[in-house]
């Protein structure tokens, strides 16, 4: 079982829908990191949560330490949000070290 | 301010030929990695360093080399490259520890092993 998991994998909806994208994990972690990746292959720094709530414009996350589960939220939905959004953990690894594990991606096609 | 650099953008190695992914970040970030993507499964780390001479295996490591003698690089080599080893890389460096520590990723480089 993947440390990270992500759902869906894939999400087509309708220009101006309200989204949800989910992140569960089964390690402690530090902190939790929400991605986009458009097509071409850039990866942008959208969010790191290690509790509660963060809203950037359309965009809020929100995370639930005690059930290991986060979500991003997208409303009023427009193609331009049509990326790959990606779920990373941050936890602890080899001596007091720590590494980042990801989840495989949510491809969110947007329609107009 | 560059950020993360991470050259070559494309290359076409032989099997068996060696090379190195470099990578640079001016925001004196302790934290660095390197990750592949392979289509359908994500991003997979395989090496990664919370500071100068300290480095660690990620979830892939065979095949590749890594050293960290300065903070701002983090050199990726492939010391006898296999088609196996055709992926998407990207370097990426943070703060290491605490809040605040935003992921700051390269733009990738796109290895092909013929």
């Amino acid at each position: 079982k993947n440390e990270v998991e992500q759902s869906p994998q894939n999400l087509t909806a309708q220009e101006g829908e309200f989204i949800t994208i989910n992140c569960s994990y089964s390690v402690g972690i530090s902190a939790l990191h929400w991605l986009q990746q458009h097509p071409g292959g850039g990866i942008v720094s959208l969010f790191m949560l290690s509790s509660g709530k963060k809203k950037h414009g359309r965009l809020i996350a929100t995370i639930n330490i005690q059930e290991k589960h986060s979500s991003l939220h997208i409303t009023a939905s427009h193609p331009r949000d049509s990326a790959v959004y990606i779920c990373a953990v941050r936890s602890w690894a080899n001596f007091g070290n720590e590494k980042l594990t990801f989840g495989t991606g949510t491809r969110l096609t947007i329609i107009p | 301010n560059a950020g993360v650099t991470q050259t070559p953008k494309f290359q076409v190695l032989k099997t068996g030929q060696s090379m190195t992914l470099q990578c640079a970040q001016d925001m004196n970030h302790e934290y660095m990695s390197w990750y592949r993507q392979d289509p359908g499964m994500g991003l997979r780390l395989i090496h990664y360093s919370v500071g100068a001479g300290i480095t660690d295996q990620g979830e892939v490591p065979n095949g590749y080399n890594v050293s960290r003698s300065t903070t701002e690089d983090f050199p990726l080599r492939l010391l006898s490259a296999a088609p196996s080893q055709t992926s998407v890389y990207f370097c990426a460096s943070s703060y290491a520890g605490g809040s605040g520590n935003t992921i700051y990723f390269g733009e990738g480089s796109w290895l092909t092993v013929v």
